[in-house]
């Protein structure tokens, strides 16, 4: 089965640092991303990983370790903009690359 | 970088009628087009997947002949909502995969779908 979990809401204030855990159990990986998503706007491309480790993009970083079958997302210098839900996808290896989302976490930065 | 479009963005109709949600792929060739529908507060469940040229997939639980997929070309895929109930409120949203940038999906905008 497939199965992506990440926590339901976080909190931060403004200028600090956060991290959002991702865990997955999935019959196959090829892949996982982070979005983000504004209230009713669509997903916004953050990261993607396929091998351990850190990438790096300015103040997100993402970070896999695919033997523990977890990730996450870290968001340095929060700005009230970064207000939004965070979603954790995985990409499995069948067919057309379909992608698997959790059900995100909603993070709320506080002045 | 890769534009898609949906569109209407928004629609409201009465129980019983269908609509149409159109999704395009504007700069790009997508083969494959995915249709996505999203519950207030909750994320992203995948309905089915668009393949240009052949039948849609559907994920588990998801009636075919109630949501319509059509992926005529290699930049439309369209969703039709036959029979819409007030159930079938939700957000729709499309995304796109393009051969060119295999590790990266592109999302519309949205359709929000409110059924009376």
């Amino acid at each position: 089965g497939q199965n992506i979990d990440q926590p339901t809401e976080m909190t931060a204030t403004e200028g600090a640092i956060v991290q959002i855990n991702c865990t997955y159990q999935t019959s196959g990986f090829n892949g996982l991303f982070w979005y983000q998503q504004h209230a009713g706007e669509a997903p916004t491309f953050l990261s993607y990983n396929v091998l351990d480790g850190l990438e790096e993009k300015g103040r997100f970083s993402s970070f896999l370790s695919r033997s523990k079958g977890y990730s996450y997302l870290l968001l340095k210098e929060l700005q009230m903009k970064d207000s939004a839900s965070y979603l954790c996808a995985v990409r499995g290896n069948g067919g057309y690359n379909k992608l698997i989302f959790g059900a995100g976490t909603r993070l709320a930065v506080h002045p | 970088g890769a534009v898609v479009s949906q569109h209407p963005s928004w629609v409201i109709c009465k129980s019983g009628t269908s609509v149409k949600i159109e999704c395009r792929s504007l700069d790009f060739q997508a083969t494959t087009m995915f249709w996505y529908r999203q519950f207030p507060k909750q994320s992203l469940m995948l309905m089915a997947t668009s393949n240009e040229g052949s039948k849609a997939t559907y994920e588990q639980g998801v009636e075919k002949d109630k949501f319509l997929i059509n992926h005529a070309s290699l930049t439309l895929s369209t969703l039709t909502v036959t029979s819409a109930h007030p159930e079938d409120s939700s957000f729709y949203i499309c995304s796109a995969r393009w051969t060119g940038k295999v590790n990266e999906q592109f999302f519309g905008p949205g359709t929000r779908l409110t059924v009376l």
